[in-house]
Formats: structure tokens, sequence, C-alpha cells
């Protein structure tokens, strides 16, 4: 069964505060994301990863940046938060060149920033 | 114009009646079509995926693709109360990794 953890489900932080979210796979996948989602707005893919070490951006990265040294770790900074960042926070992971690469999600990390 | 277009919905329907959502996409090289469903609260699971022009049938569920029209839809037969979820249509384009999500529709399945 393949699992994407990630390292806590709510989060609350402080304008200005580093924080960093955590998303584990557990399935040997090449490829990792980072997506928020906001109502009315759906999912917008912040990061991607191929490969470890390797990563590009997406449509919203303006704010964050990514880390993954190892292949089942993907990690996301936001390196000063701000309150226009308070939303939910999922990560994803799929194998790579597959016509039919089905992306897994992780339960979700709901950040608050105050 | 959005990459991948829904309608938020809510659509309502009665329980055993059969469910119809729409997804459009403006990628013409667009190659696989993913349904997902998220319930209030969770993160969205896979139910259906289609990659030839047809139909494509999974239990209660069926996947409609239309290339030439660049639409895909998921009929939803016999509805129950726990299908009520938003339903998120995703677009894998050509030579990419990554899905473009629709912003999903809202089914509420009533008693």
């Amino acid at each position: 069964d393949v699992k994407v953890t990630q390292s806590s489900r709510y989060l609350v932080k402080r304008t200005g505060e580093k924080v960093f979210l955590e998303c584990v796979q557990d399935m040997d996948h090449e490829n990792m994301f980072w997506y928020r989602q906001d109502p009315g707005l759906g999912l917008r893919l912040i990061y991607f990863s191929y490969d470890v070490k390797m990563k590009e951006k997406g449509d919203i990265p303006e704010g964050y940046s990514v880390s993954r040294e190892k292949k089942e770790r993907f990690s996301l900074i936001l390196e000063s938060a701000s309150t226009n960042q308070t939303s939910m926070y999922l990560c994803a992971s799929s194998l790579a060149a597959h016509t039919v690469d089905e992306q897994f999600f992780g339960p979700g990390t709901r950040l608050t920033v105050l | 114009q959005k990459e991948v277009e829904q309608n938020s919905g809510p659509l309502s329907v009665p329980e055993g009646a059969i469910a119809s959502l729409n997804c459009t996409y403006s990628d013409r090289g667009s190659q696989s079509f993913f349904w997902y469903r998220q319930y209030s609260g969770k993160s969205p699971e896979l139910i259906m995926f289609i990659y030839s022009n047809g139909d494509k049938e999974d239990g209660r569920f069926t996947a409609q693709l239309n290339k030439a029209s660049q639409y895909v839809s998921l009929l939803i037969r016999d509805s129950q109360p726990s299908d009520s979820a938003t339903y998120l249509c995703a677009v894998k384009p050509y030579n990419t990794d990554k899905l473009i999500f629709g912003t999903g529709t809202r089914l509420q399945v009533f008693p």
C-alpha cells in the first residue's frame, strides 16, 4: 500500500517565521510534488522534483523553496511566512515516465500564519 | 481560459440517480486523464483514470473521454450519500509528469 506521510496535520506559525513542511513516501517514487489548496482556486503546484537534488518550479513558487536530499523525502520551506500563505498544503508522489502515473497524496498540512 | 475547467456546483442528485460530472481541457496534446474524489477535510484519492477515447467502467463509475471535443466526464450510477464529495478532474499534458487540476465539482447526494 502506497503511503505518503506529512510531518504535521495542523501547524500555526507567526509572520516572519521560517517554516518547514516535510513529506515522506515509501514507494520508491521518482516524482514528488508540493501543492497548496485554497477554496475556489483548486490545487496549485508550488514545486515538483523528479529526482534527488532536482527541482522544477510550479505555478506559484514565490515565497517557497524546496529540498530533496533523499529520494523518499521532499521538504517545502517557507523562508519568511506571511499571512497569505495560510492554506492547506498537500504533498504527492508518482512513478516517473508512465502514461498512467497516478499521484498519491499525503493527508495534508493545514498551515495558519498569524 | 483555464487549462482544465469544471463547473464548481454544487450538483445535487437524489439517492439512486446518475450523477454526471464534466471537465474540459485546453491542451490537445494531453495524454492521460484522472478523476479524484476529495471528501471534506481529506486529501484527494484516485477513483478513475482514462487515456483512450471512449468509455471505461469500474463498478458504479464510468469515465468517458472525447479527445476531439476535449472533454472528459465521470458518471456515477446508483448515487449514494457516501458519494457526496468534491470531484477533481486532472489532466496530464504531453511530455511532463505533472498534472493540471481543475477546481473541482462538489456533488451532493440527498436521501
